[in-house]
This record gives C-alpha cells, structure tokens and sequence, in this order.
C-alpha cells in the first residue's frame, strides 16, 4: 500500500488554543486528501478534505494546508475544545481511487 | 452526510470458527465498498476493494481466502473472516464510495477467544 505517514503520534493542547496537526503523504499522483476524526470505539468522521489543485481550504474552525512541494499537509483546528479530543487521520486518494491512511495523532485536550 | 452501517458492532467468537460483517449504505448506491483494519493504536489498514459484482482487489498481504468479500448490491457488502484466531481479533471498518464521496461505517469488533 501507500505511505502516510505523522510527524507527532500525541499532542496535547490548552483549550482555547490552536492546534496543529501534520501529514506527509508518500505519492505524488494522489489528488485528493482528507482529514477524519475518530473518538474510540467509533469509525472515522469526515471533518475537511482539499484537491490536489488547491494550497489551503476553510471550514468551521478548521483549516487544511496542502504543500504538494514537499507533499505535506496540515490540519489547523481554530480555538481546541475538549470534544475535539480524538485521533485525527489524514487520507490520500491515489490513482486507484483507494484511500490509504496516516498513522495517526492522538490530540488531547486539557481543559 | 450519507449513512453506512456495519452488523454487528462487537462480535465474539472461539478459534476455528468464520464470522460475517455486513455493511450497508442506508440511504445512496455505493459503486464502491472498502474493508479496513485498525489494530488498537494504530491507523487504518486498506484490506480490499470491492465494487457491485465482481471480484475484490485485496491489498499485498490479505489473504483472500481467509477474509472473503461479497459485494451482492449497490447497498451491501459482506466480509466473512474464516478460520479466526486470536491474531484476527481487530476493529474492522468498511467504507462506501460513489463518485467523489467516502462514508464510513461505525467500525465492528471482533475479538476472537
């Protein structure tokens, strides 16, 4: 399969500040990527997703960067709440239209 | 969003036997399912692809015919992990796929004694 990879597996934040969470990704051919956000026990959840012709898209609270120079990506999550708490993934779209998945940052947190 | 569900959600079973997920999307035609695998800790594992009769493309290092998929309809596919072991014991999660769009479904346990 594909390489994803995450800089950091924990990150633990203040609530009220910014989180970042980061991504680097292995093919240069993928063109689309998406962030998900699982709580134990449950599947993922789609939070925001950017193509591969775009450098940076916004949604509610949350901010996705795509470098595709050095193919990374990062997850912003404006103002960090207690549910925000989770284990985030990031998802690359290969040519195959598979998705292969990052190895994962665990945020917590700390109210 | 669109809704997938999986059946069941925890599964216990002894060695030597075979277990079925089913995954269904409630409420679109899937053109695609994909099965997962999330040991704890650790991300998800593409195991194969299926797309509406026909056969699955499994990833290097799934065995096939260990963990059998069928893909009877737009809105269901099943895995069937035959012969399980302790080693099997895992979060399994399928997704469903139509142009441009993933769901995925709510994850099933299976922890093999």
């Amino acid at each position: 399969g594909e390489s994803v990879g995450l800089h950091l597996p924990t990150l633990s934040v203040q609530e009220g500040d910014n989180s970042i969470i980061n991504c680097a990704y292995s093919n240069s051919a993928s063109d689309y990527f998406i962030w998900y956000k699982q709580e134990s026990g449950k599947g993922p959840q789609f939070i925001i997703d950017i193509r591969s012709n775009m450098d940076k898209r916004q949604g509610q609270r949350v901010t996705v960067l795509l470098n595709k120079t050095v193919k990374h990506l990062s997850l912003q999550i404006a103002a960090t709440q207690p549910g925000d708490s989770a284990v985030y993934f990031c998802a690359e779209r290969t040519t195959g239209n598979q998705f292969y998945f990052g190895t994962g940052t665990s945020l917590t947190v700390i109210p | 969003g669109a809704v997938v569900s999986q059946h069941p959600s925890w599964v216990i079973c002894k060695s030597g036997t075979s277990v079925k997920i089913e995954c269904r999307s409630l409420d679109f035609q899937a053109t695609t399912m994909f099965w997962y695998r999330q040991f704890p800790k650790q991300s998800l594992m593409l195991m194969a692809t299926s797309n509406e009769g026909s056969k699955a493309t499994y990833e290097q290092g799934v065995e096939k015919d260990k963990f059998l998929i069928n893909h009877a309809s737009l809105t269901l596919s099943t895995l069937t992990v035959t012969s399980a072991h302790p080693e099997d014991s895992s979060f399994y999660i399928c997704s469903a796929s139509r142009p441009g769009e993933q769901y995925f479904g709510p994850g099933t346990r299976l922890t093999v004694t």
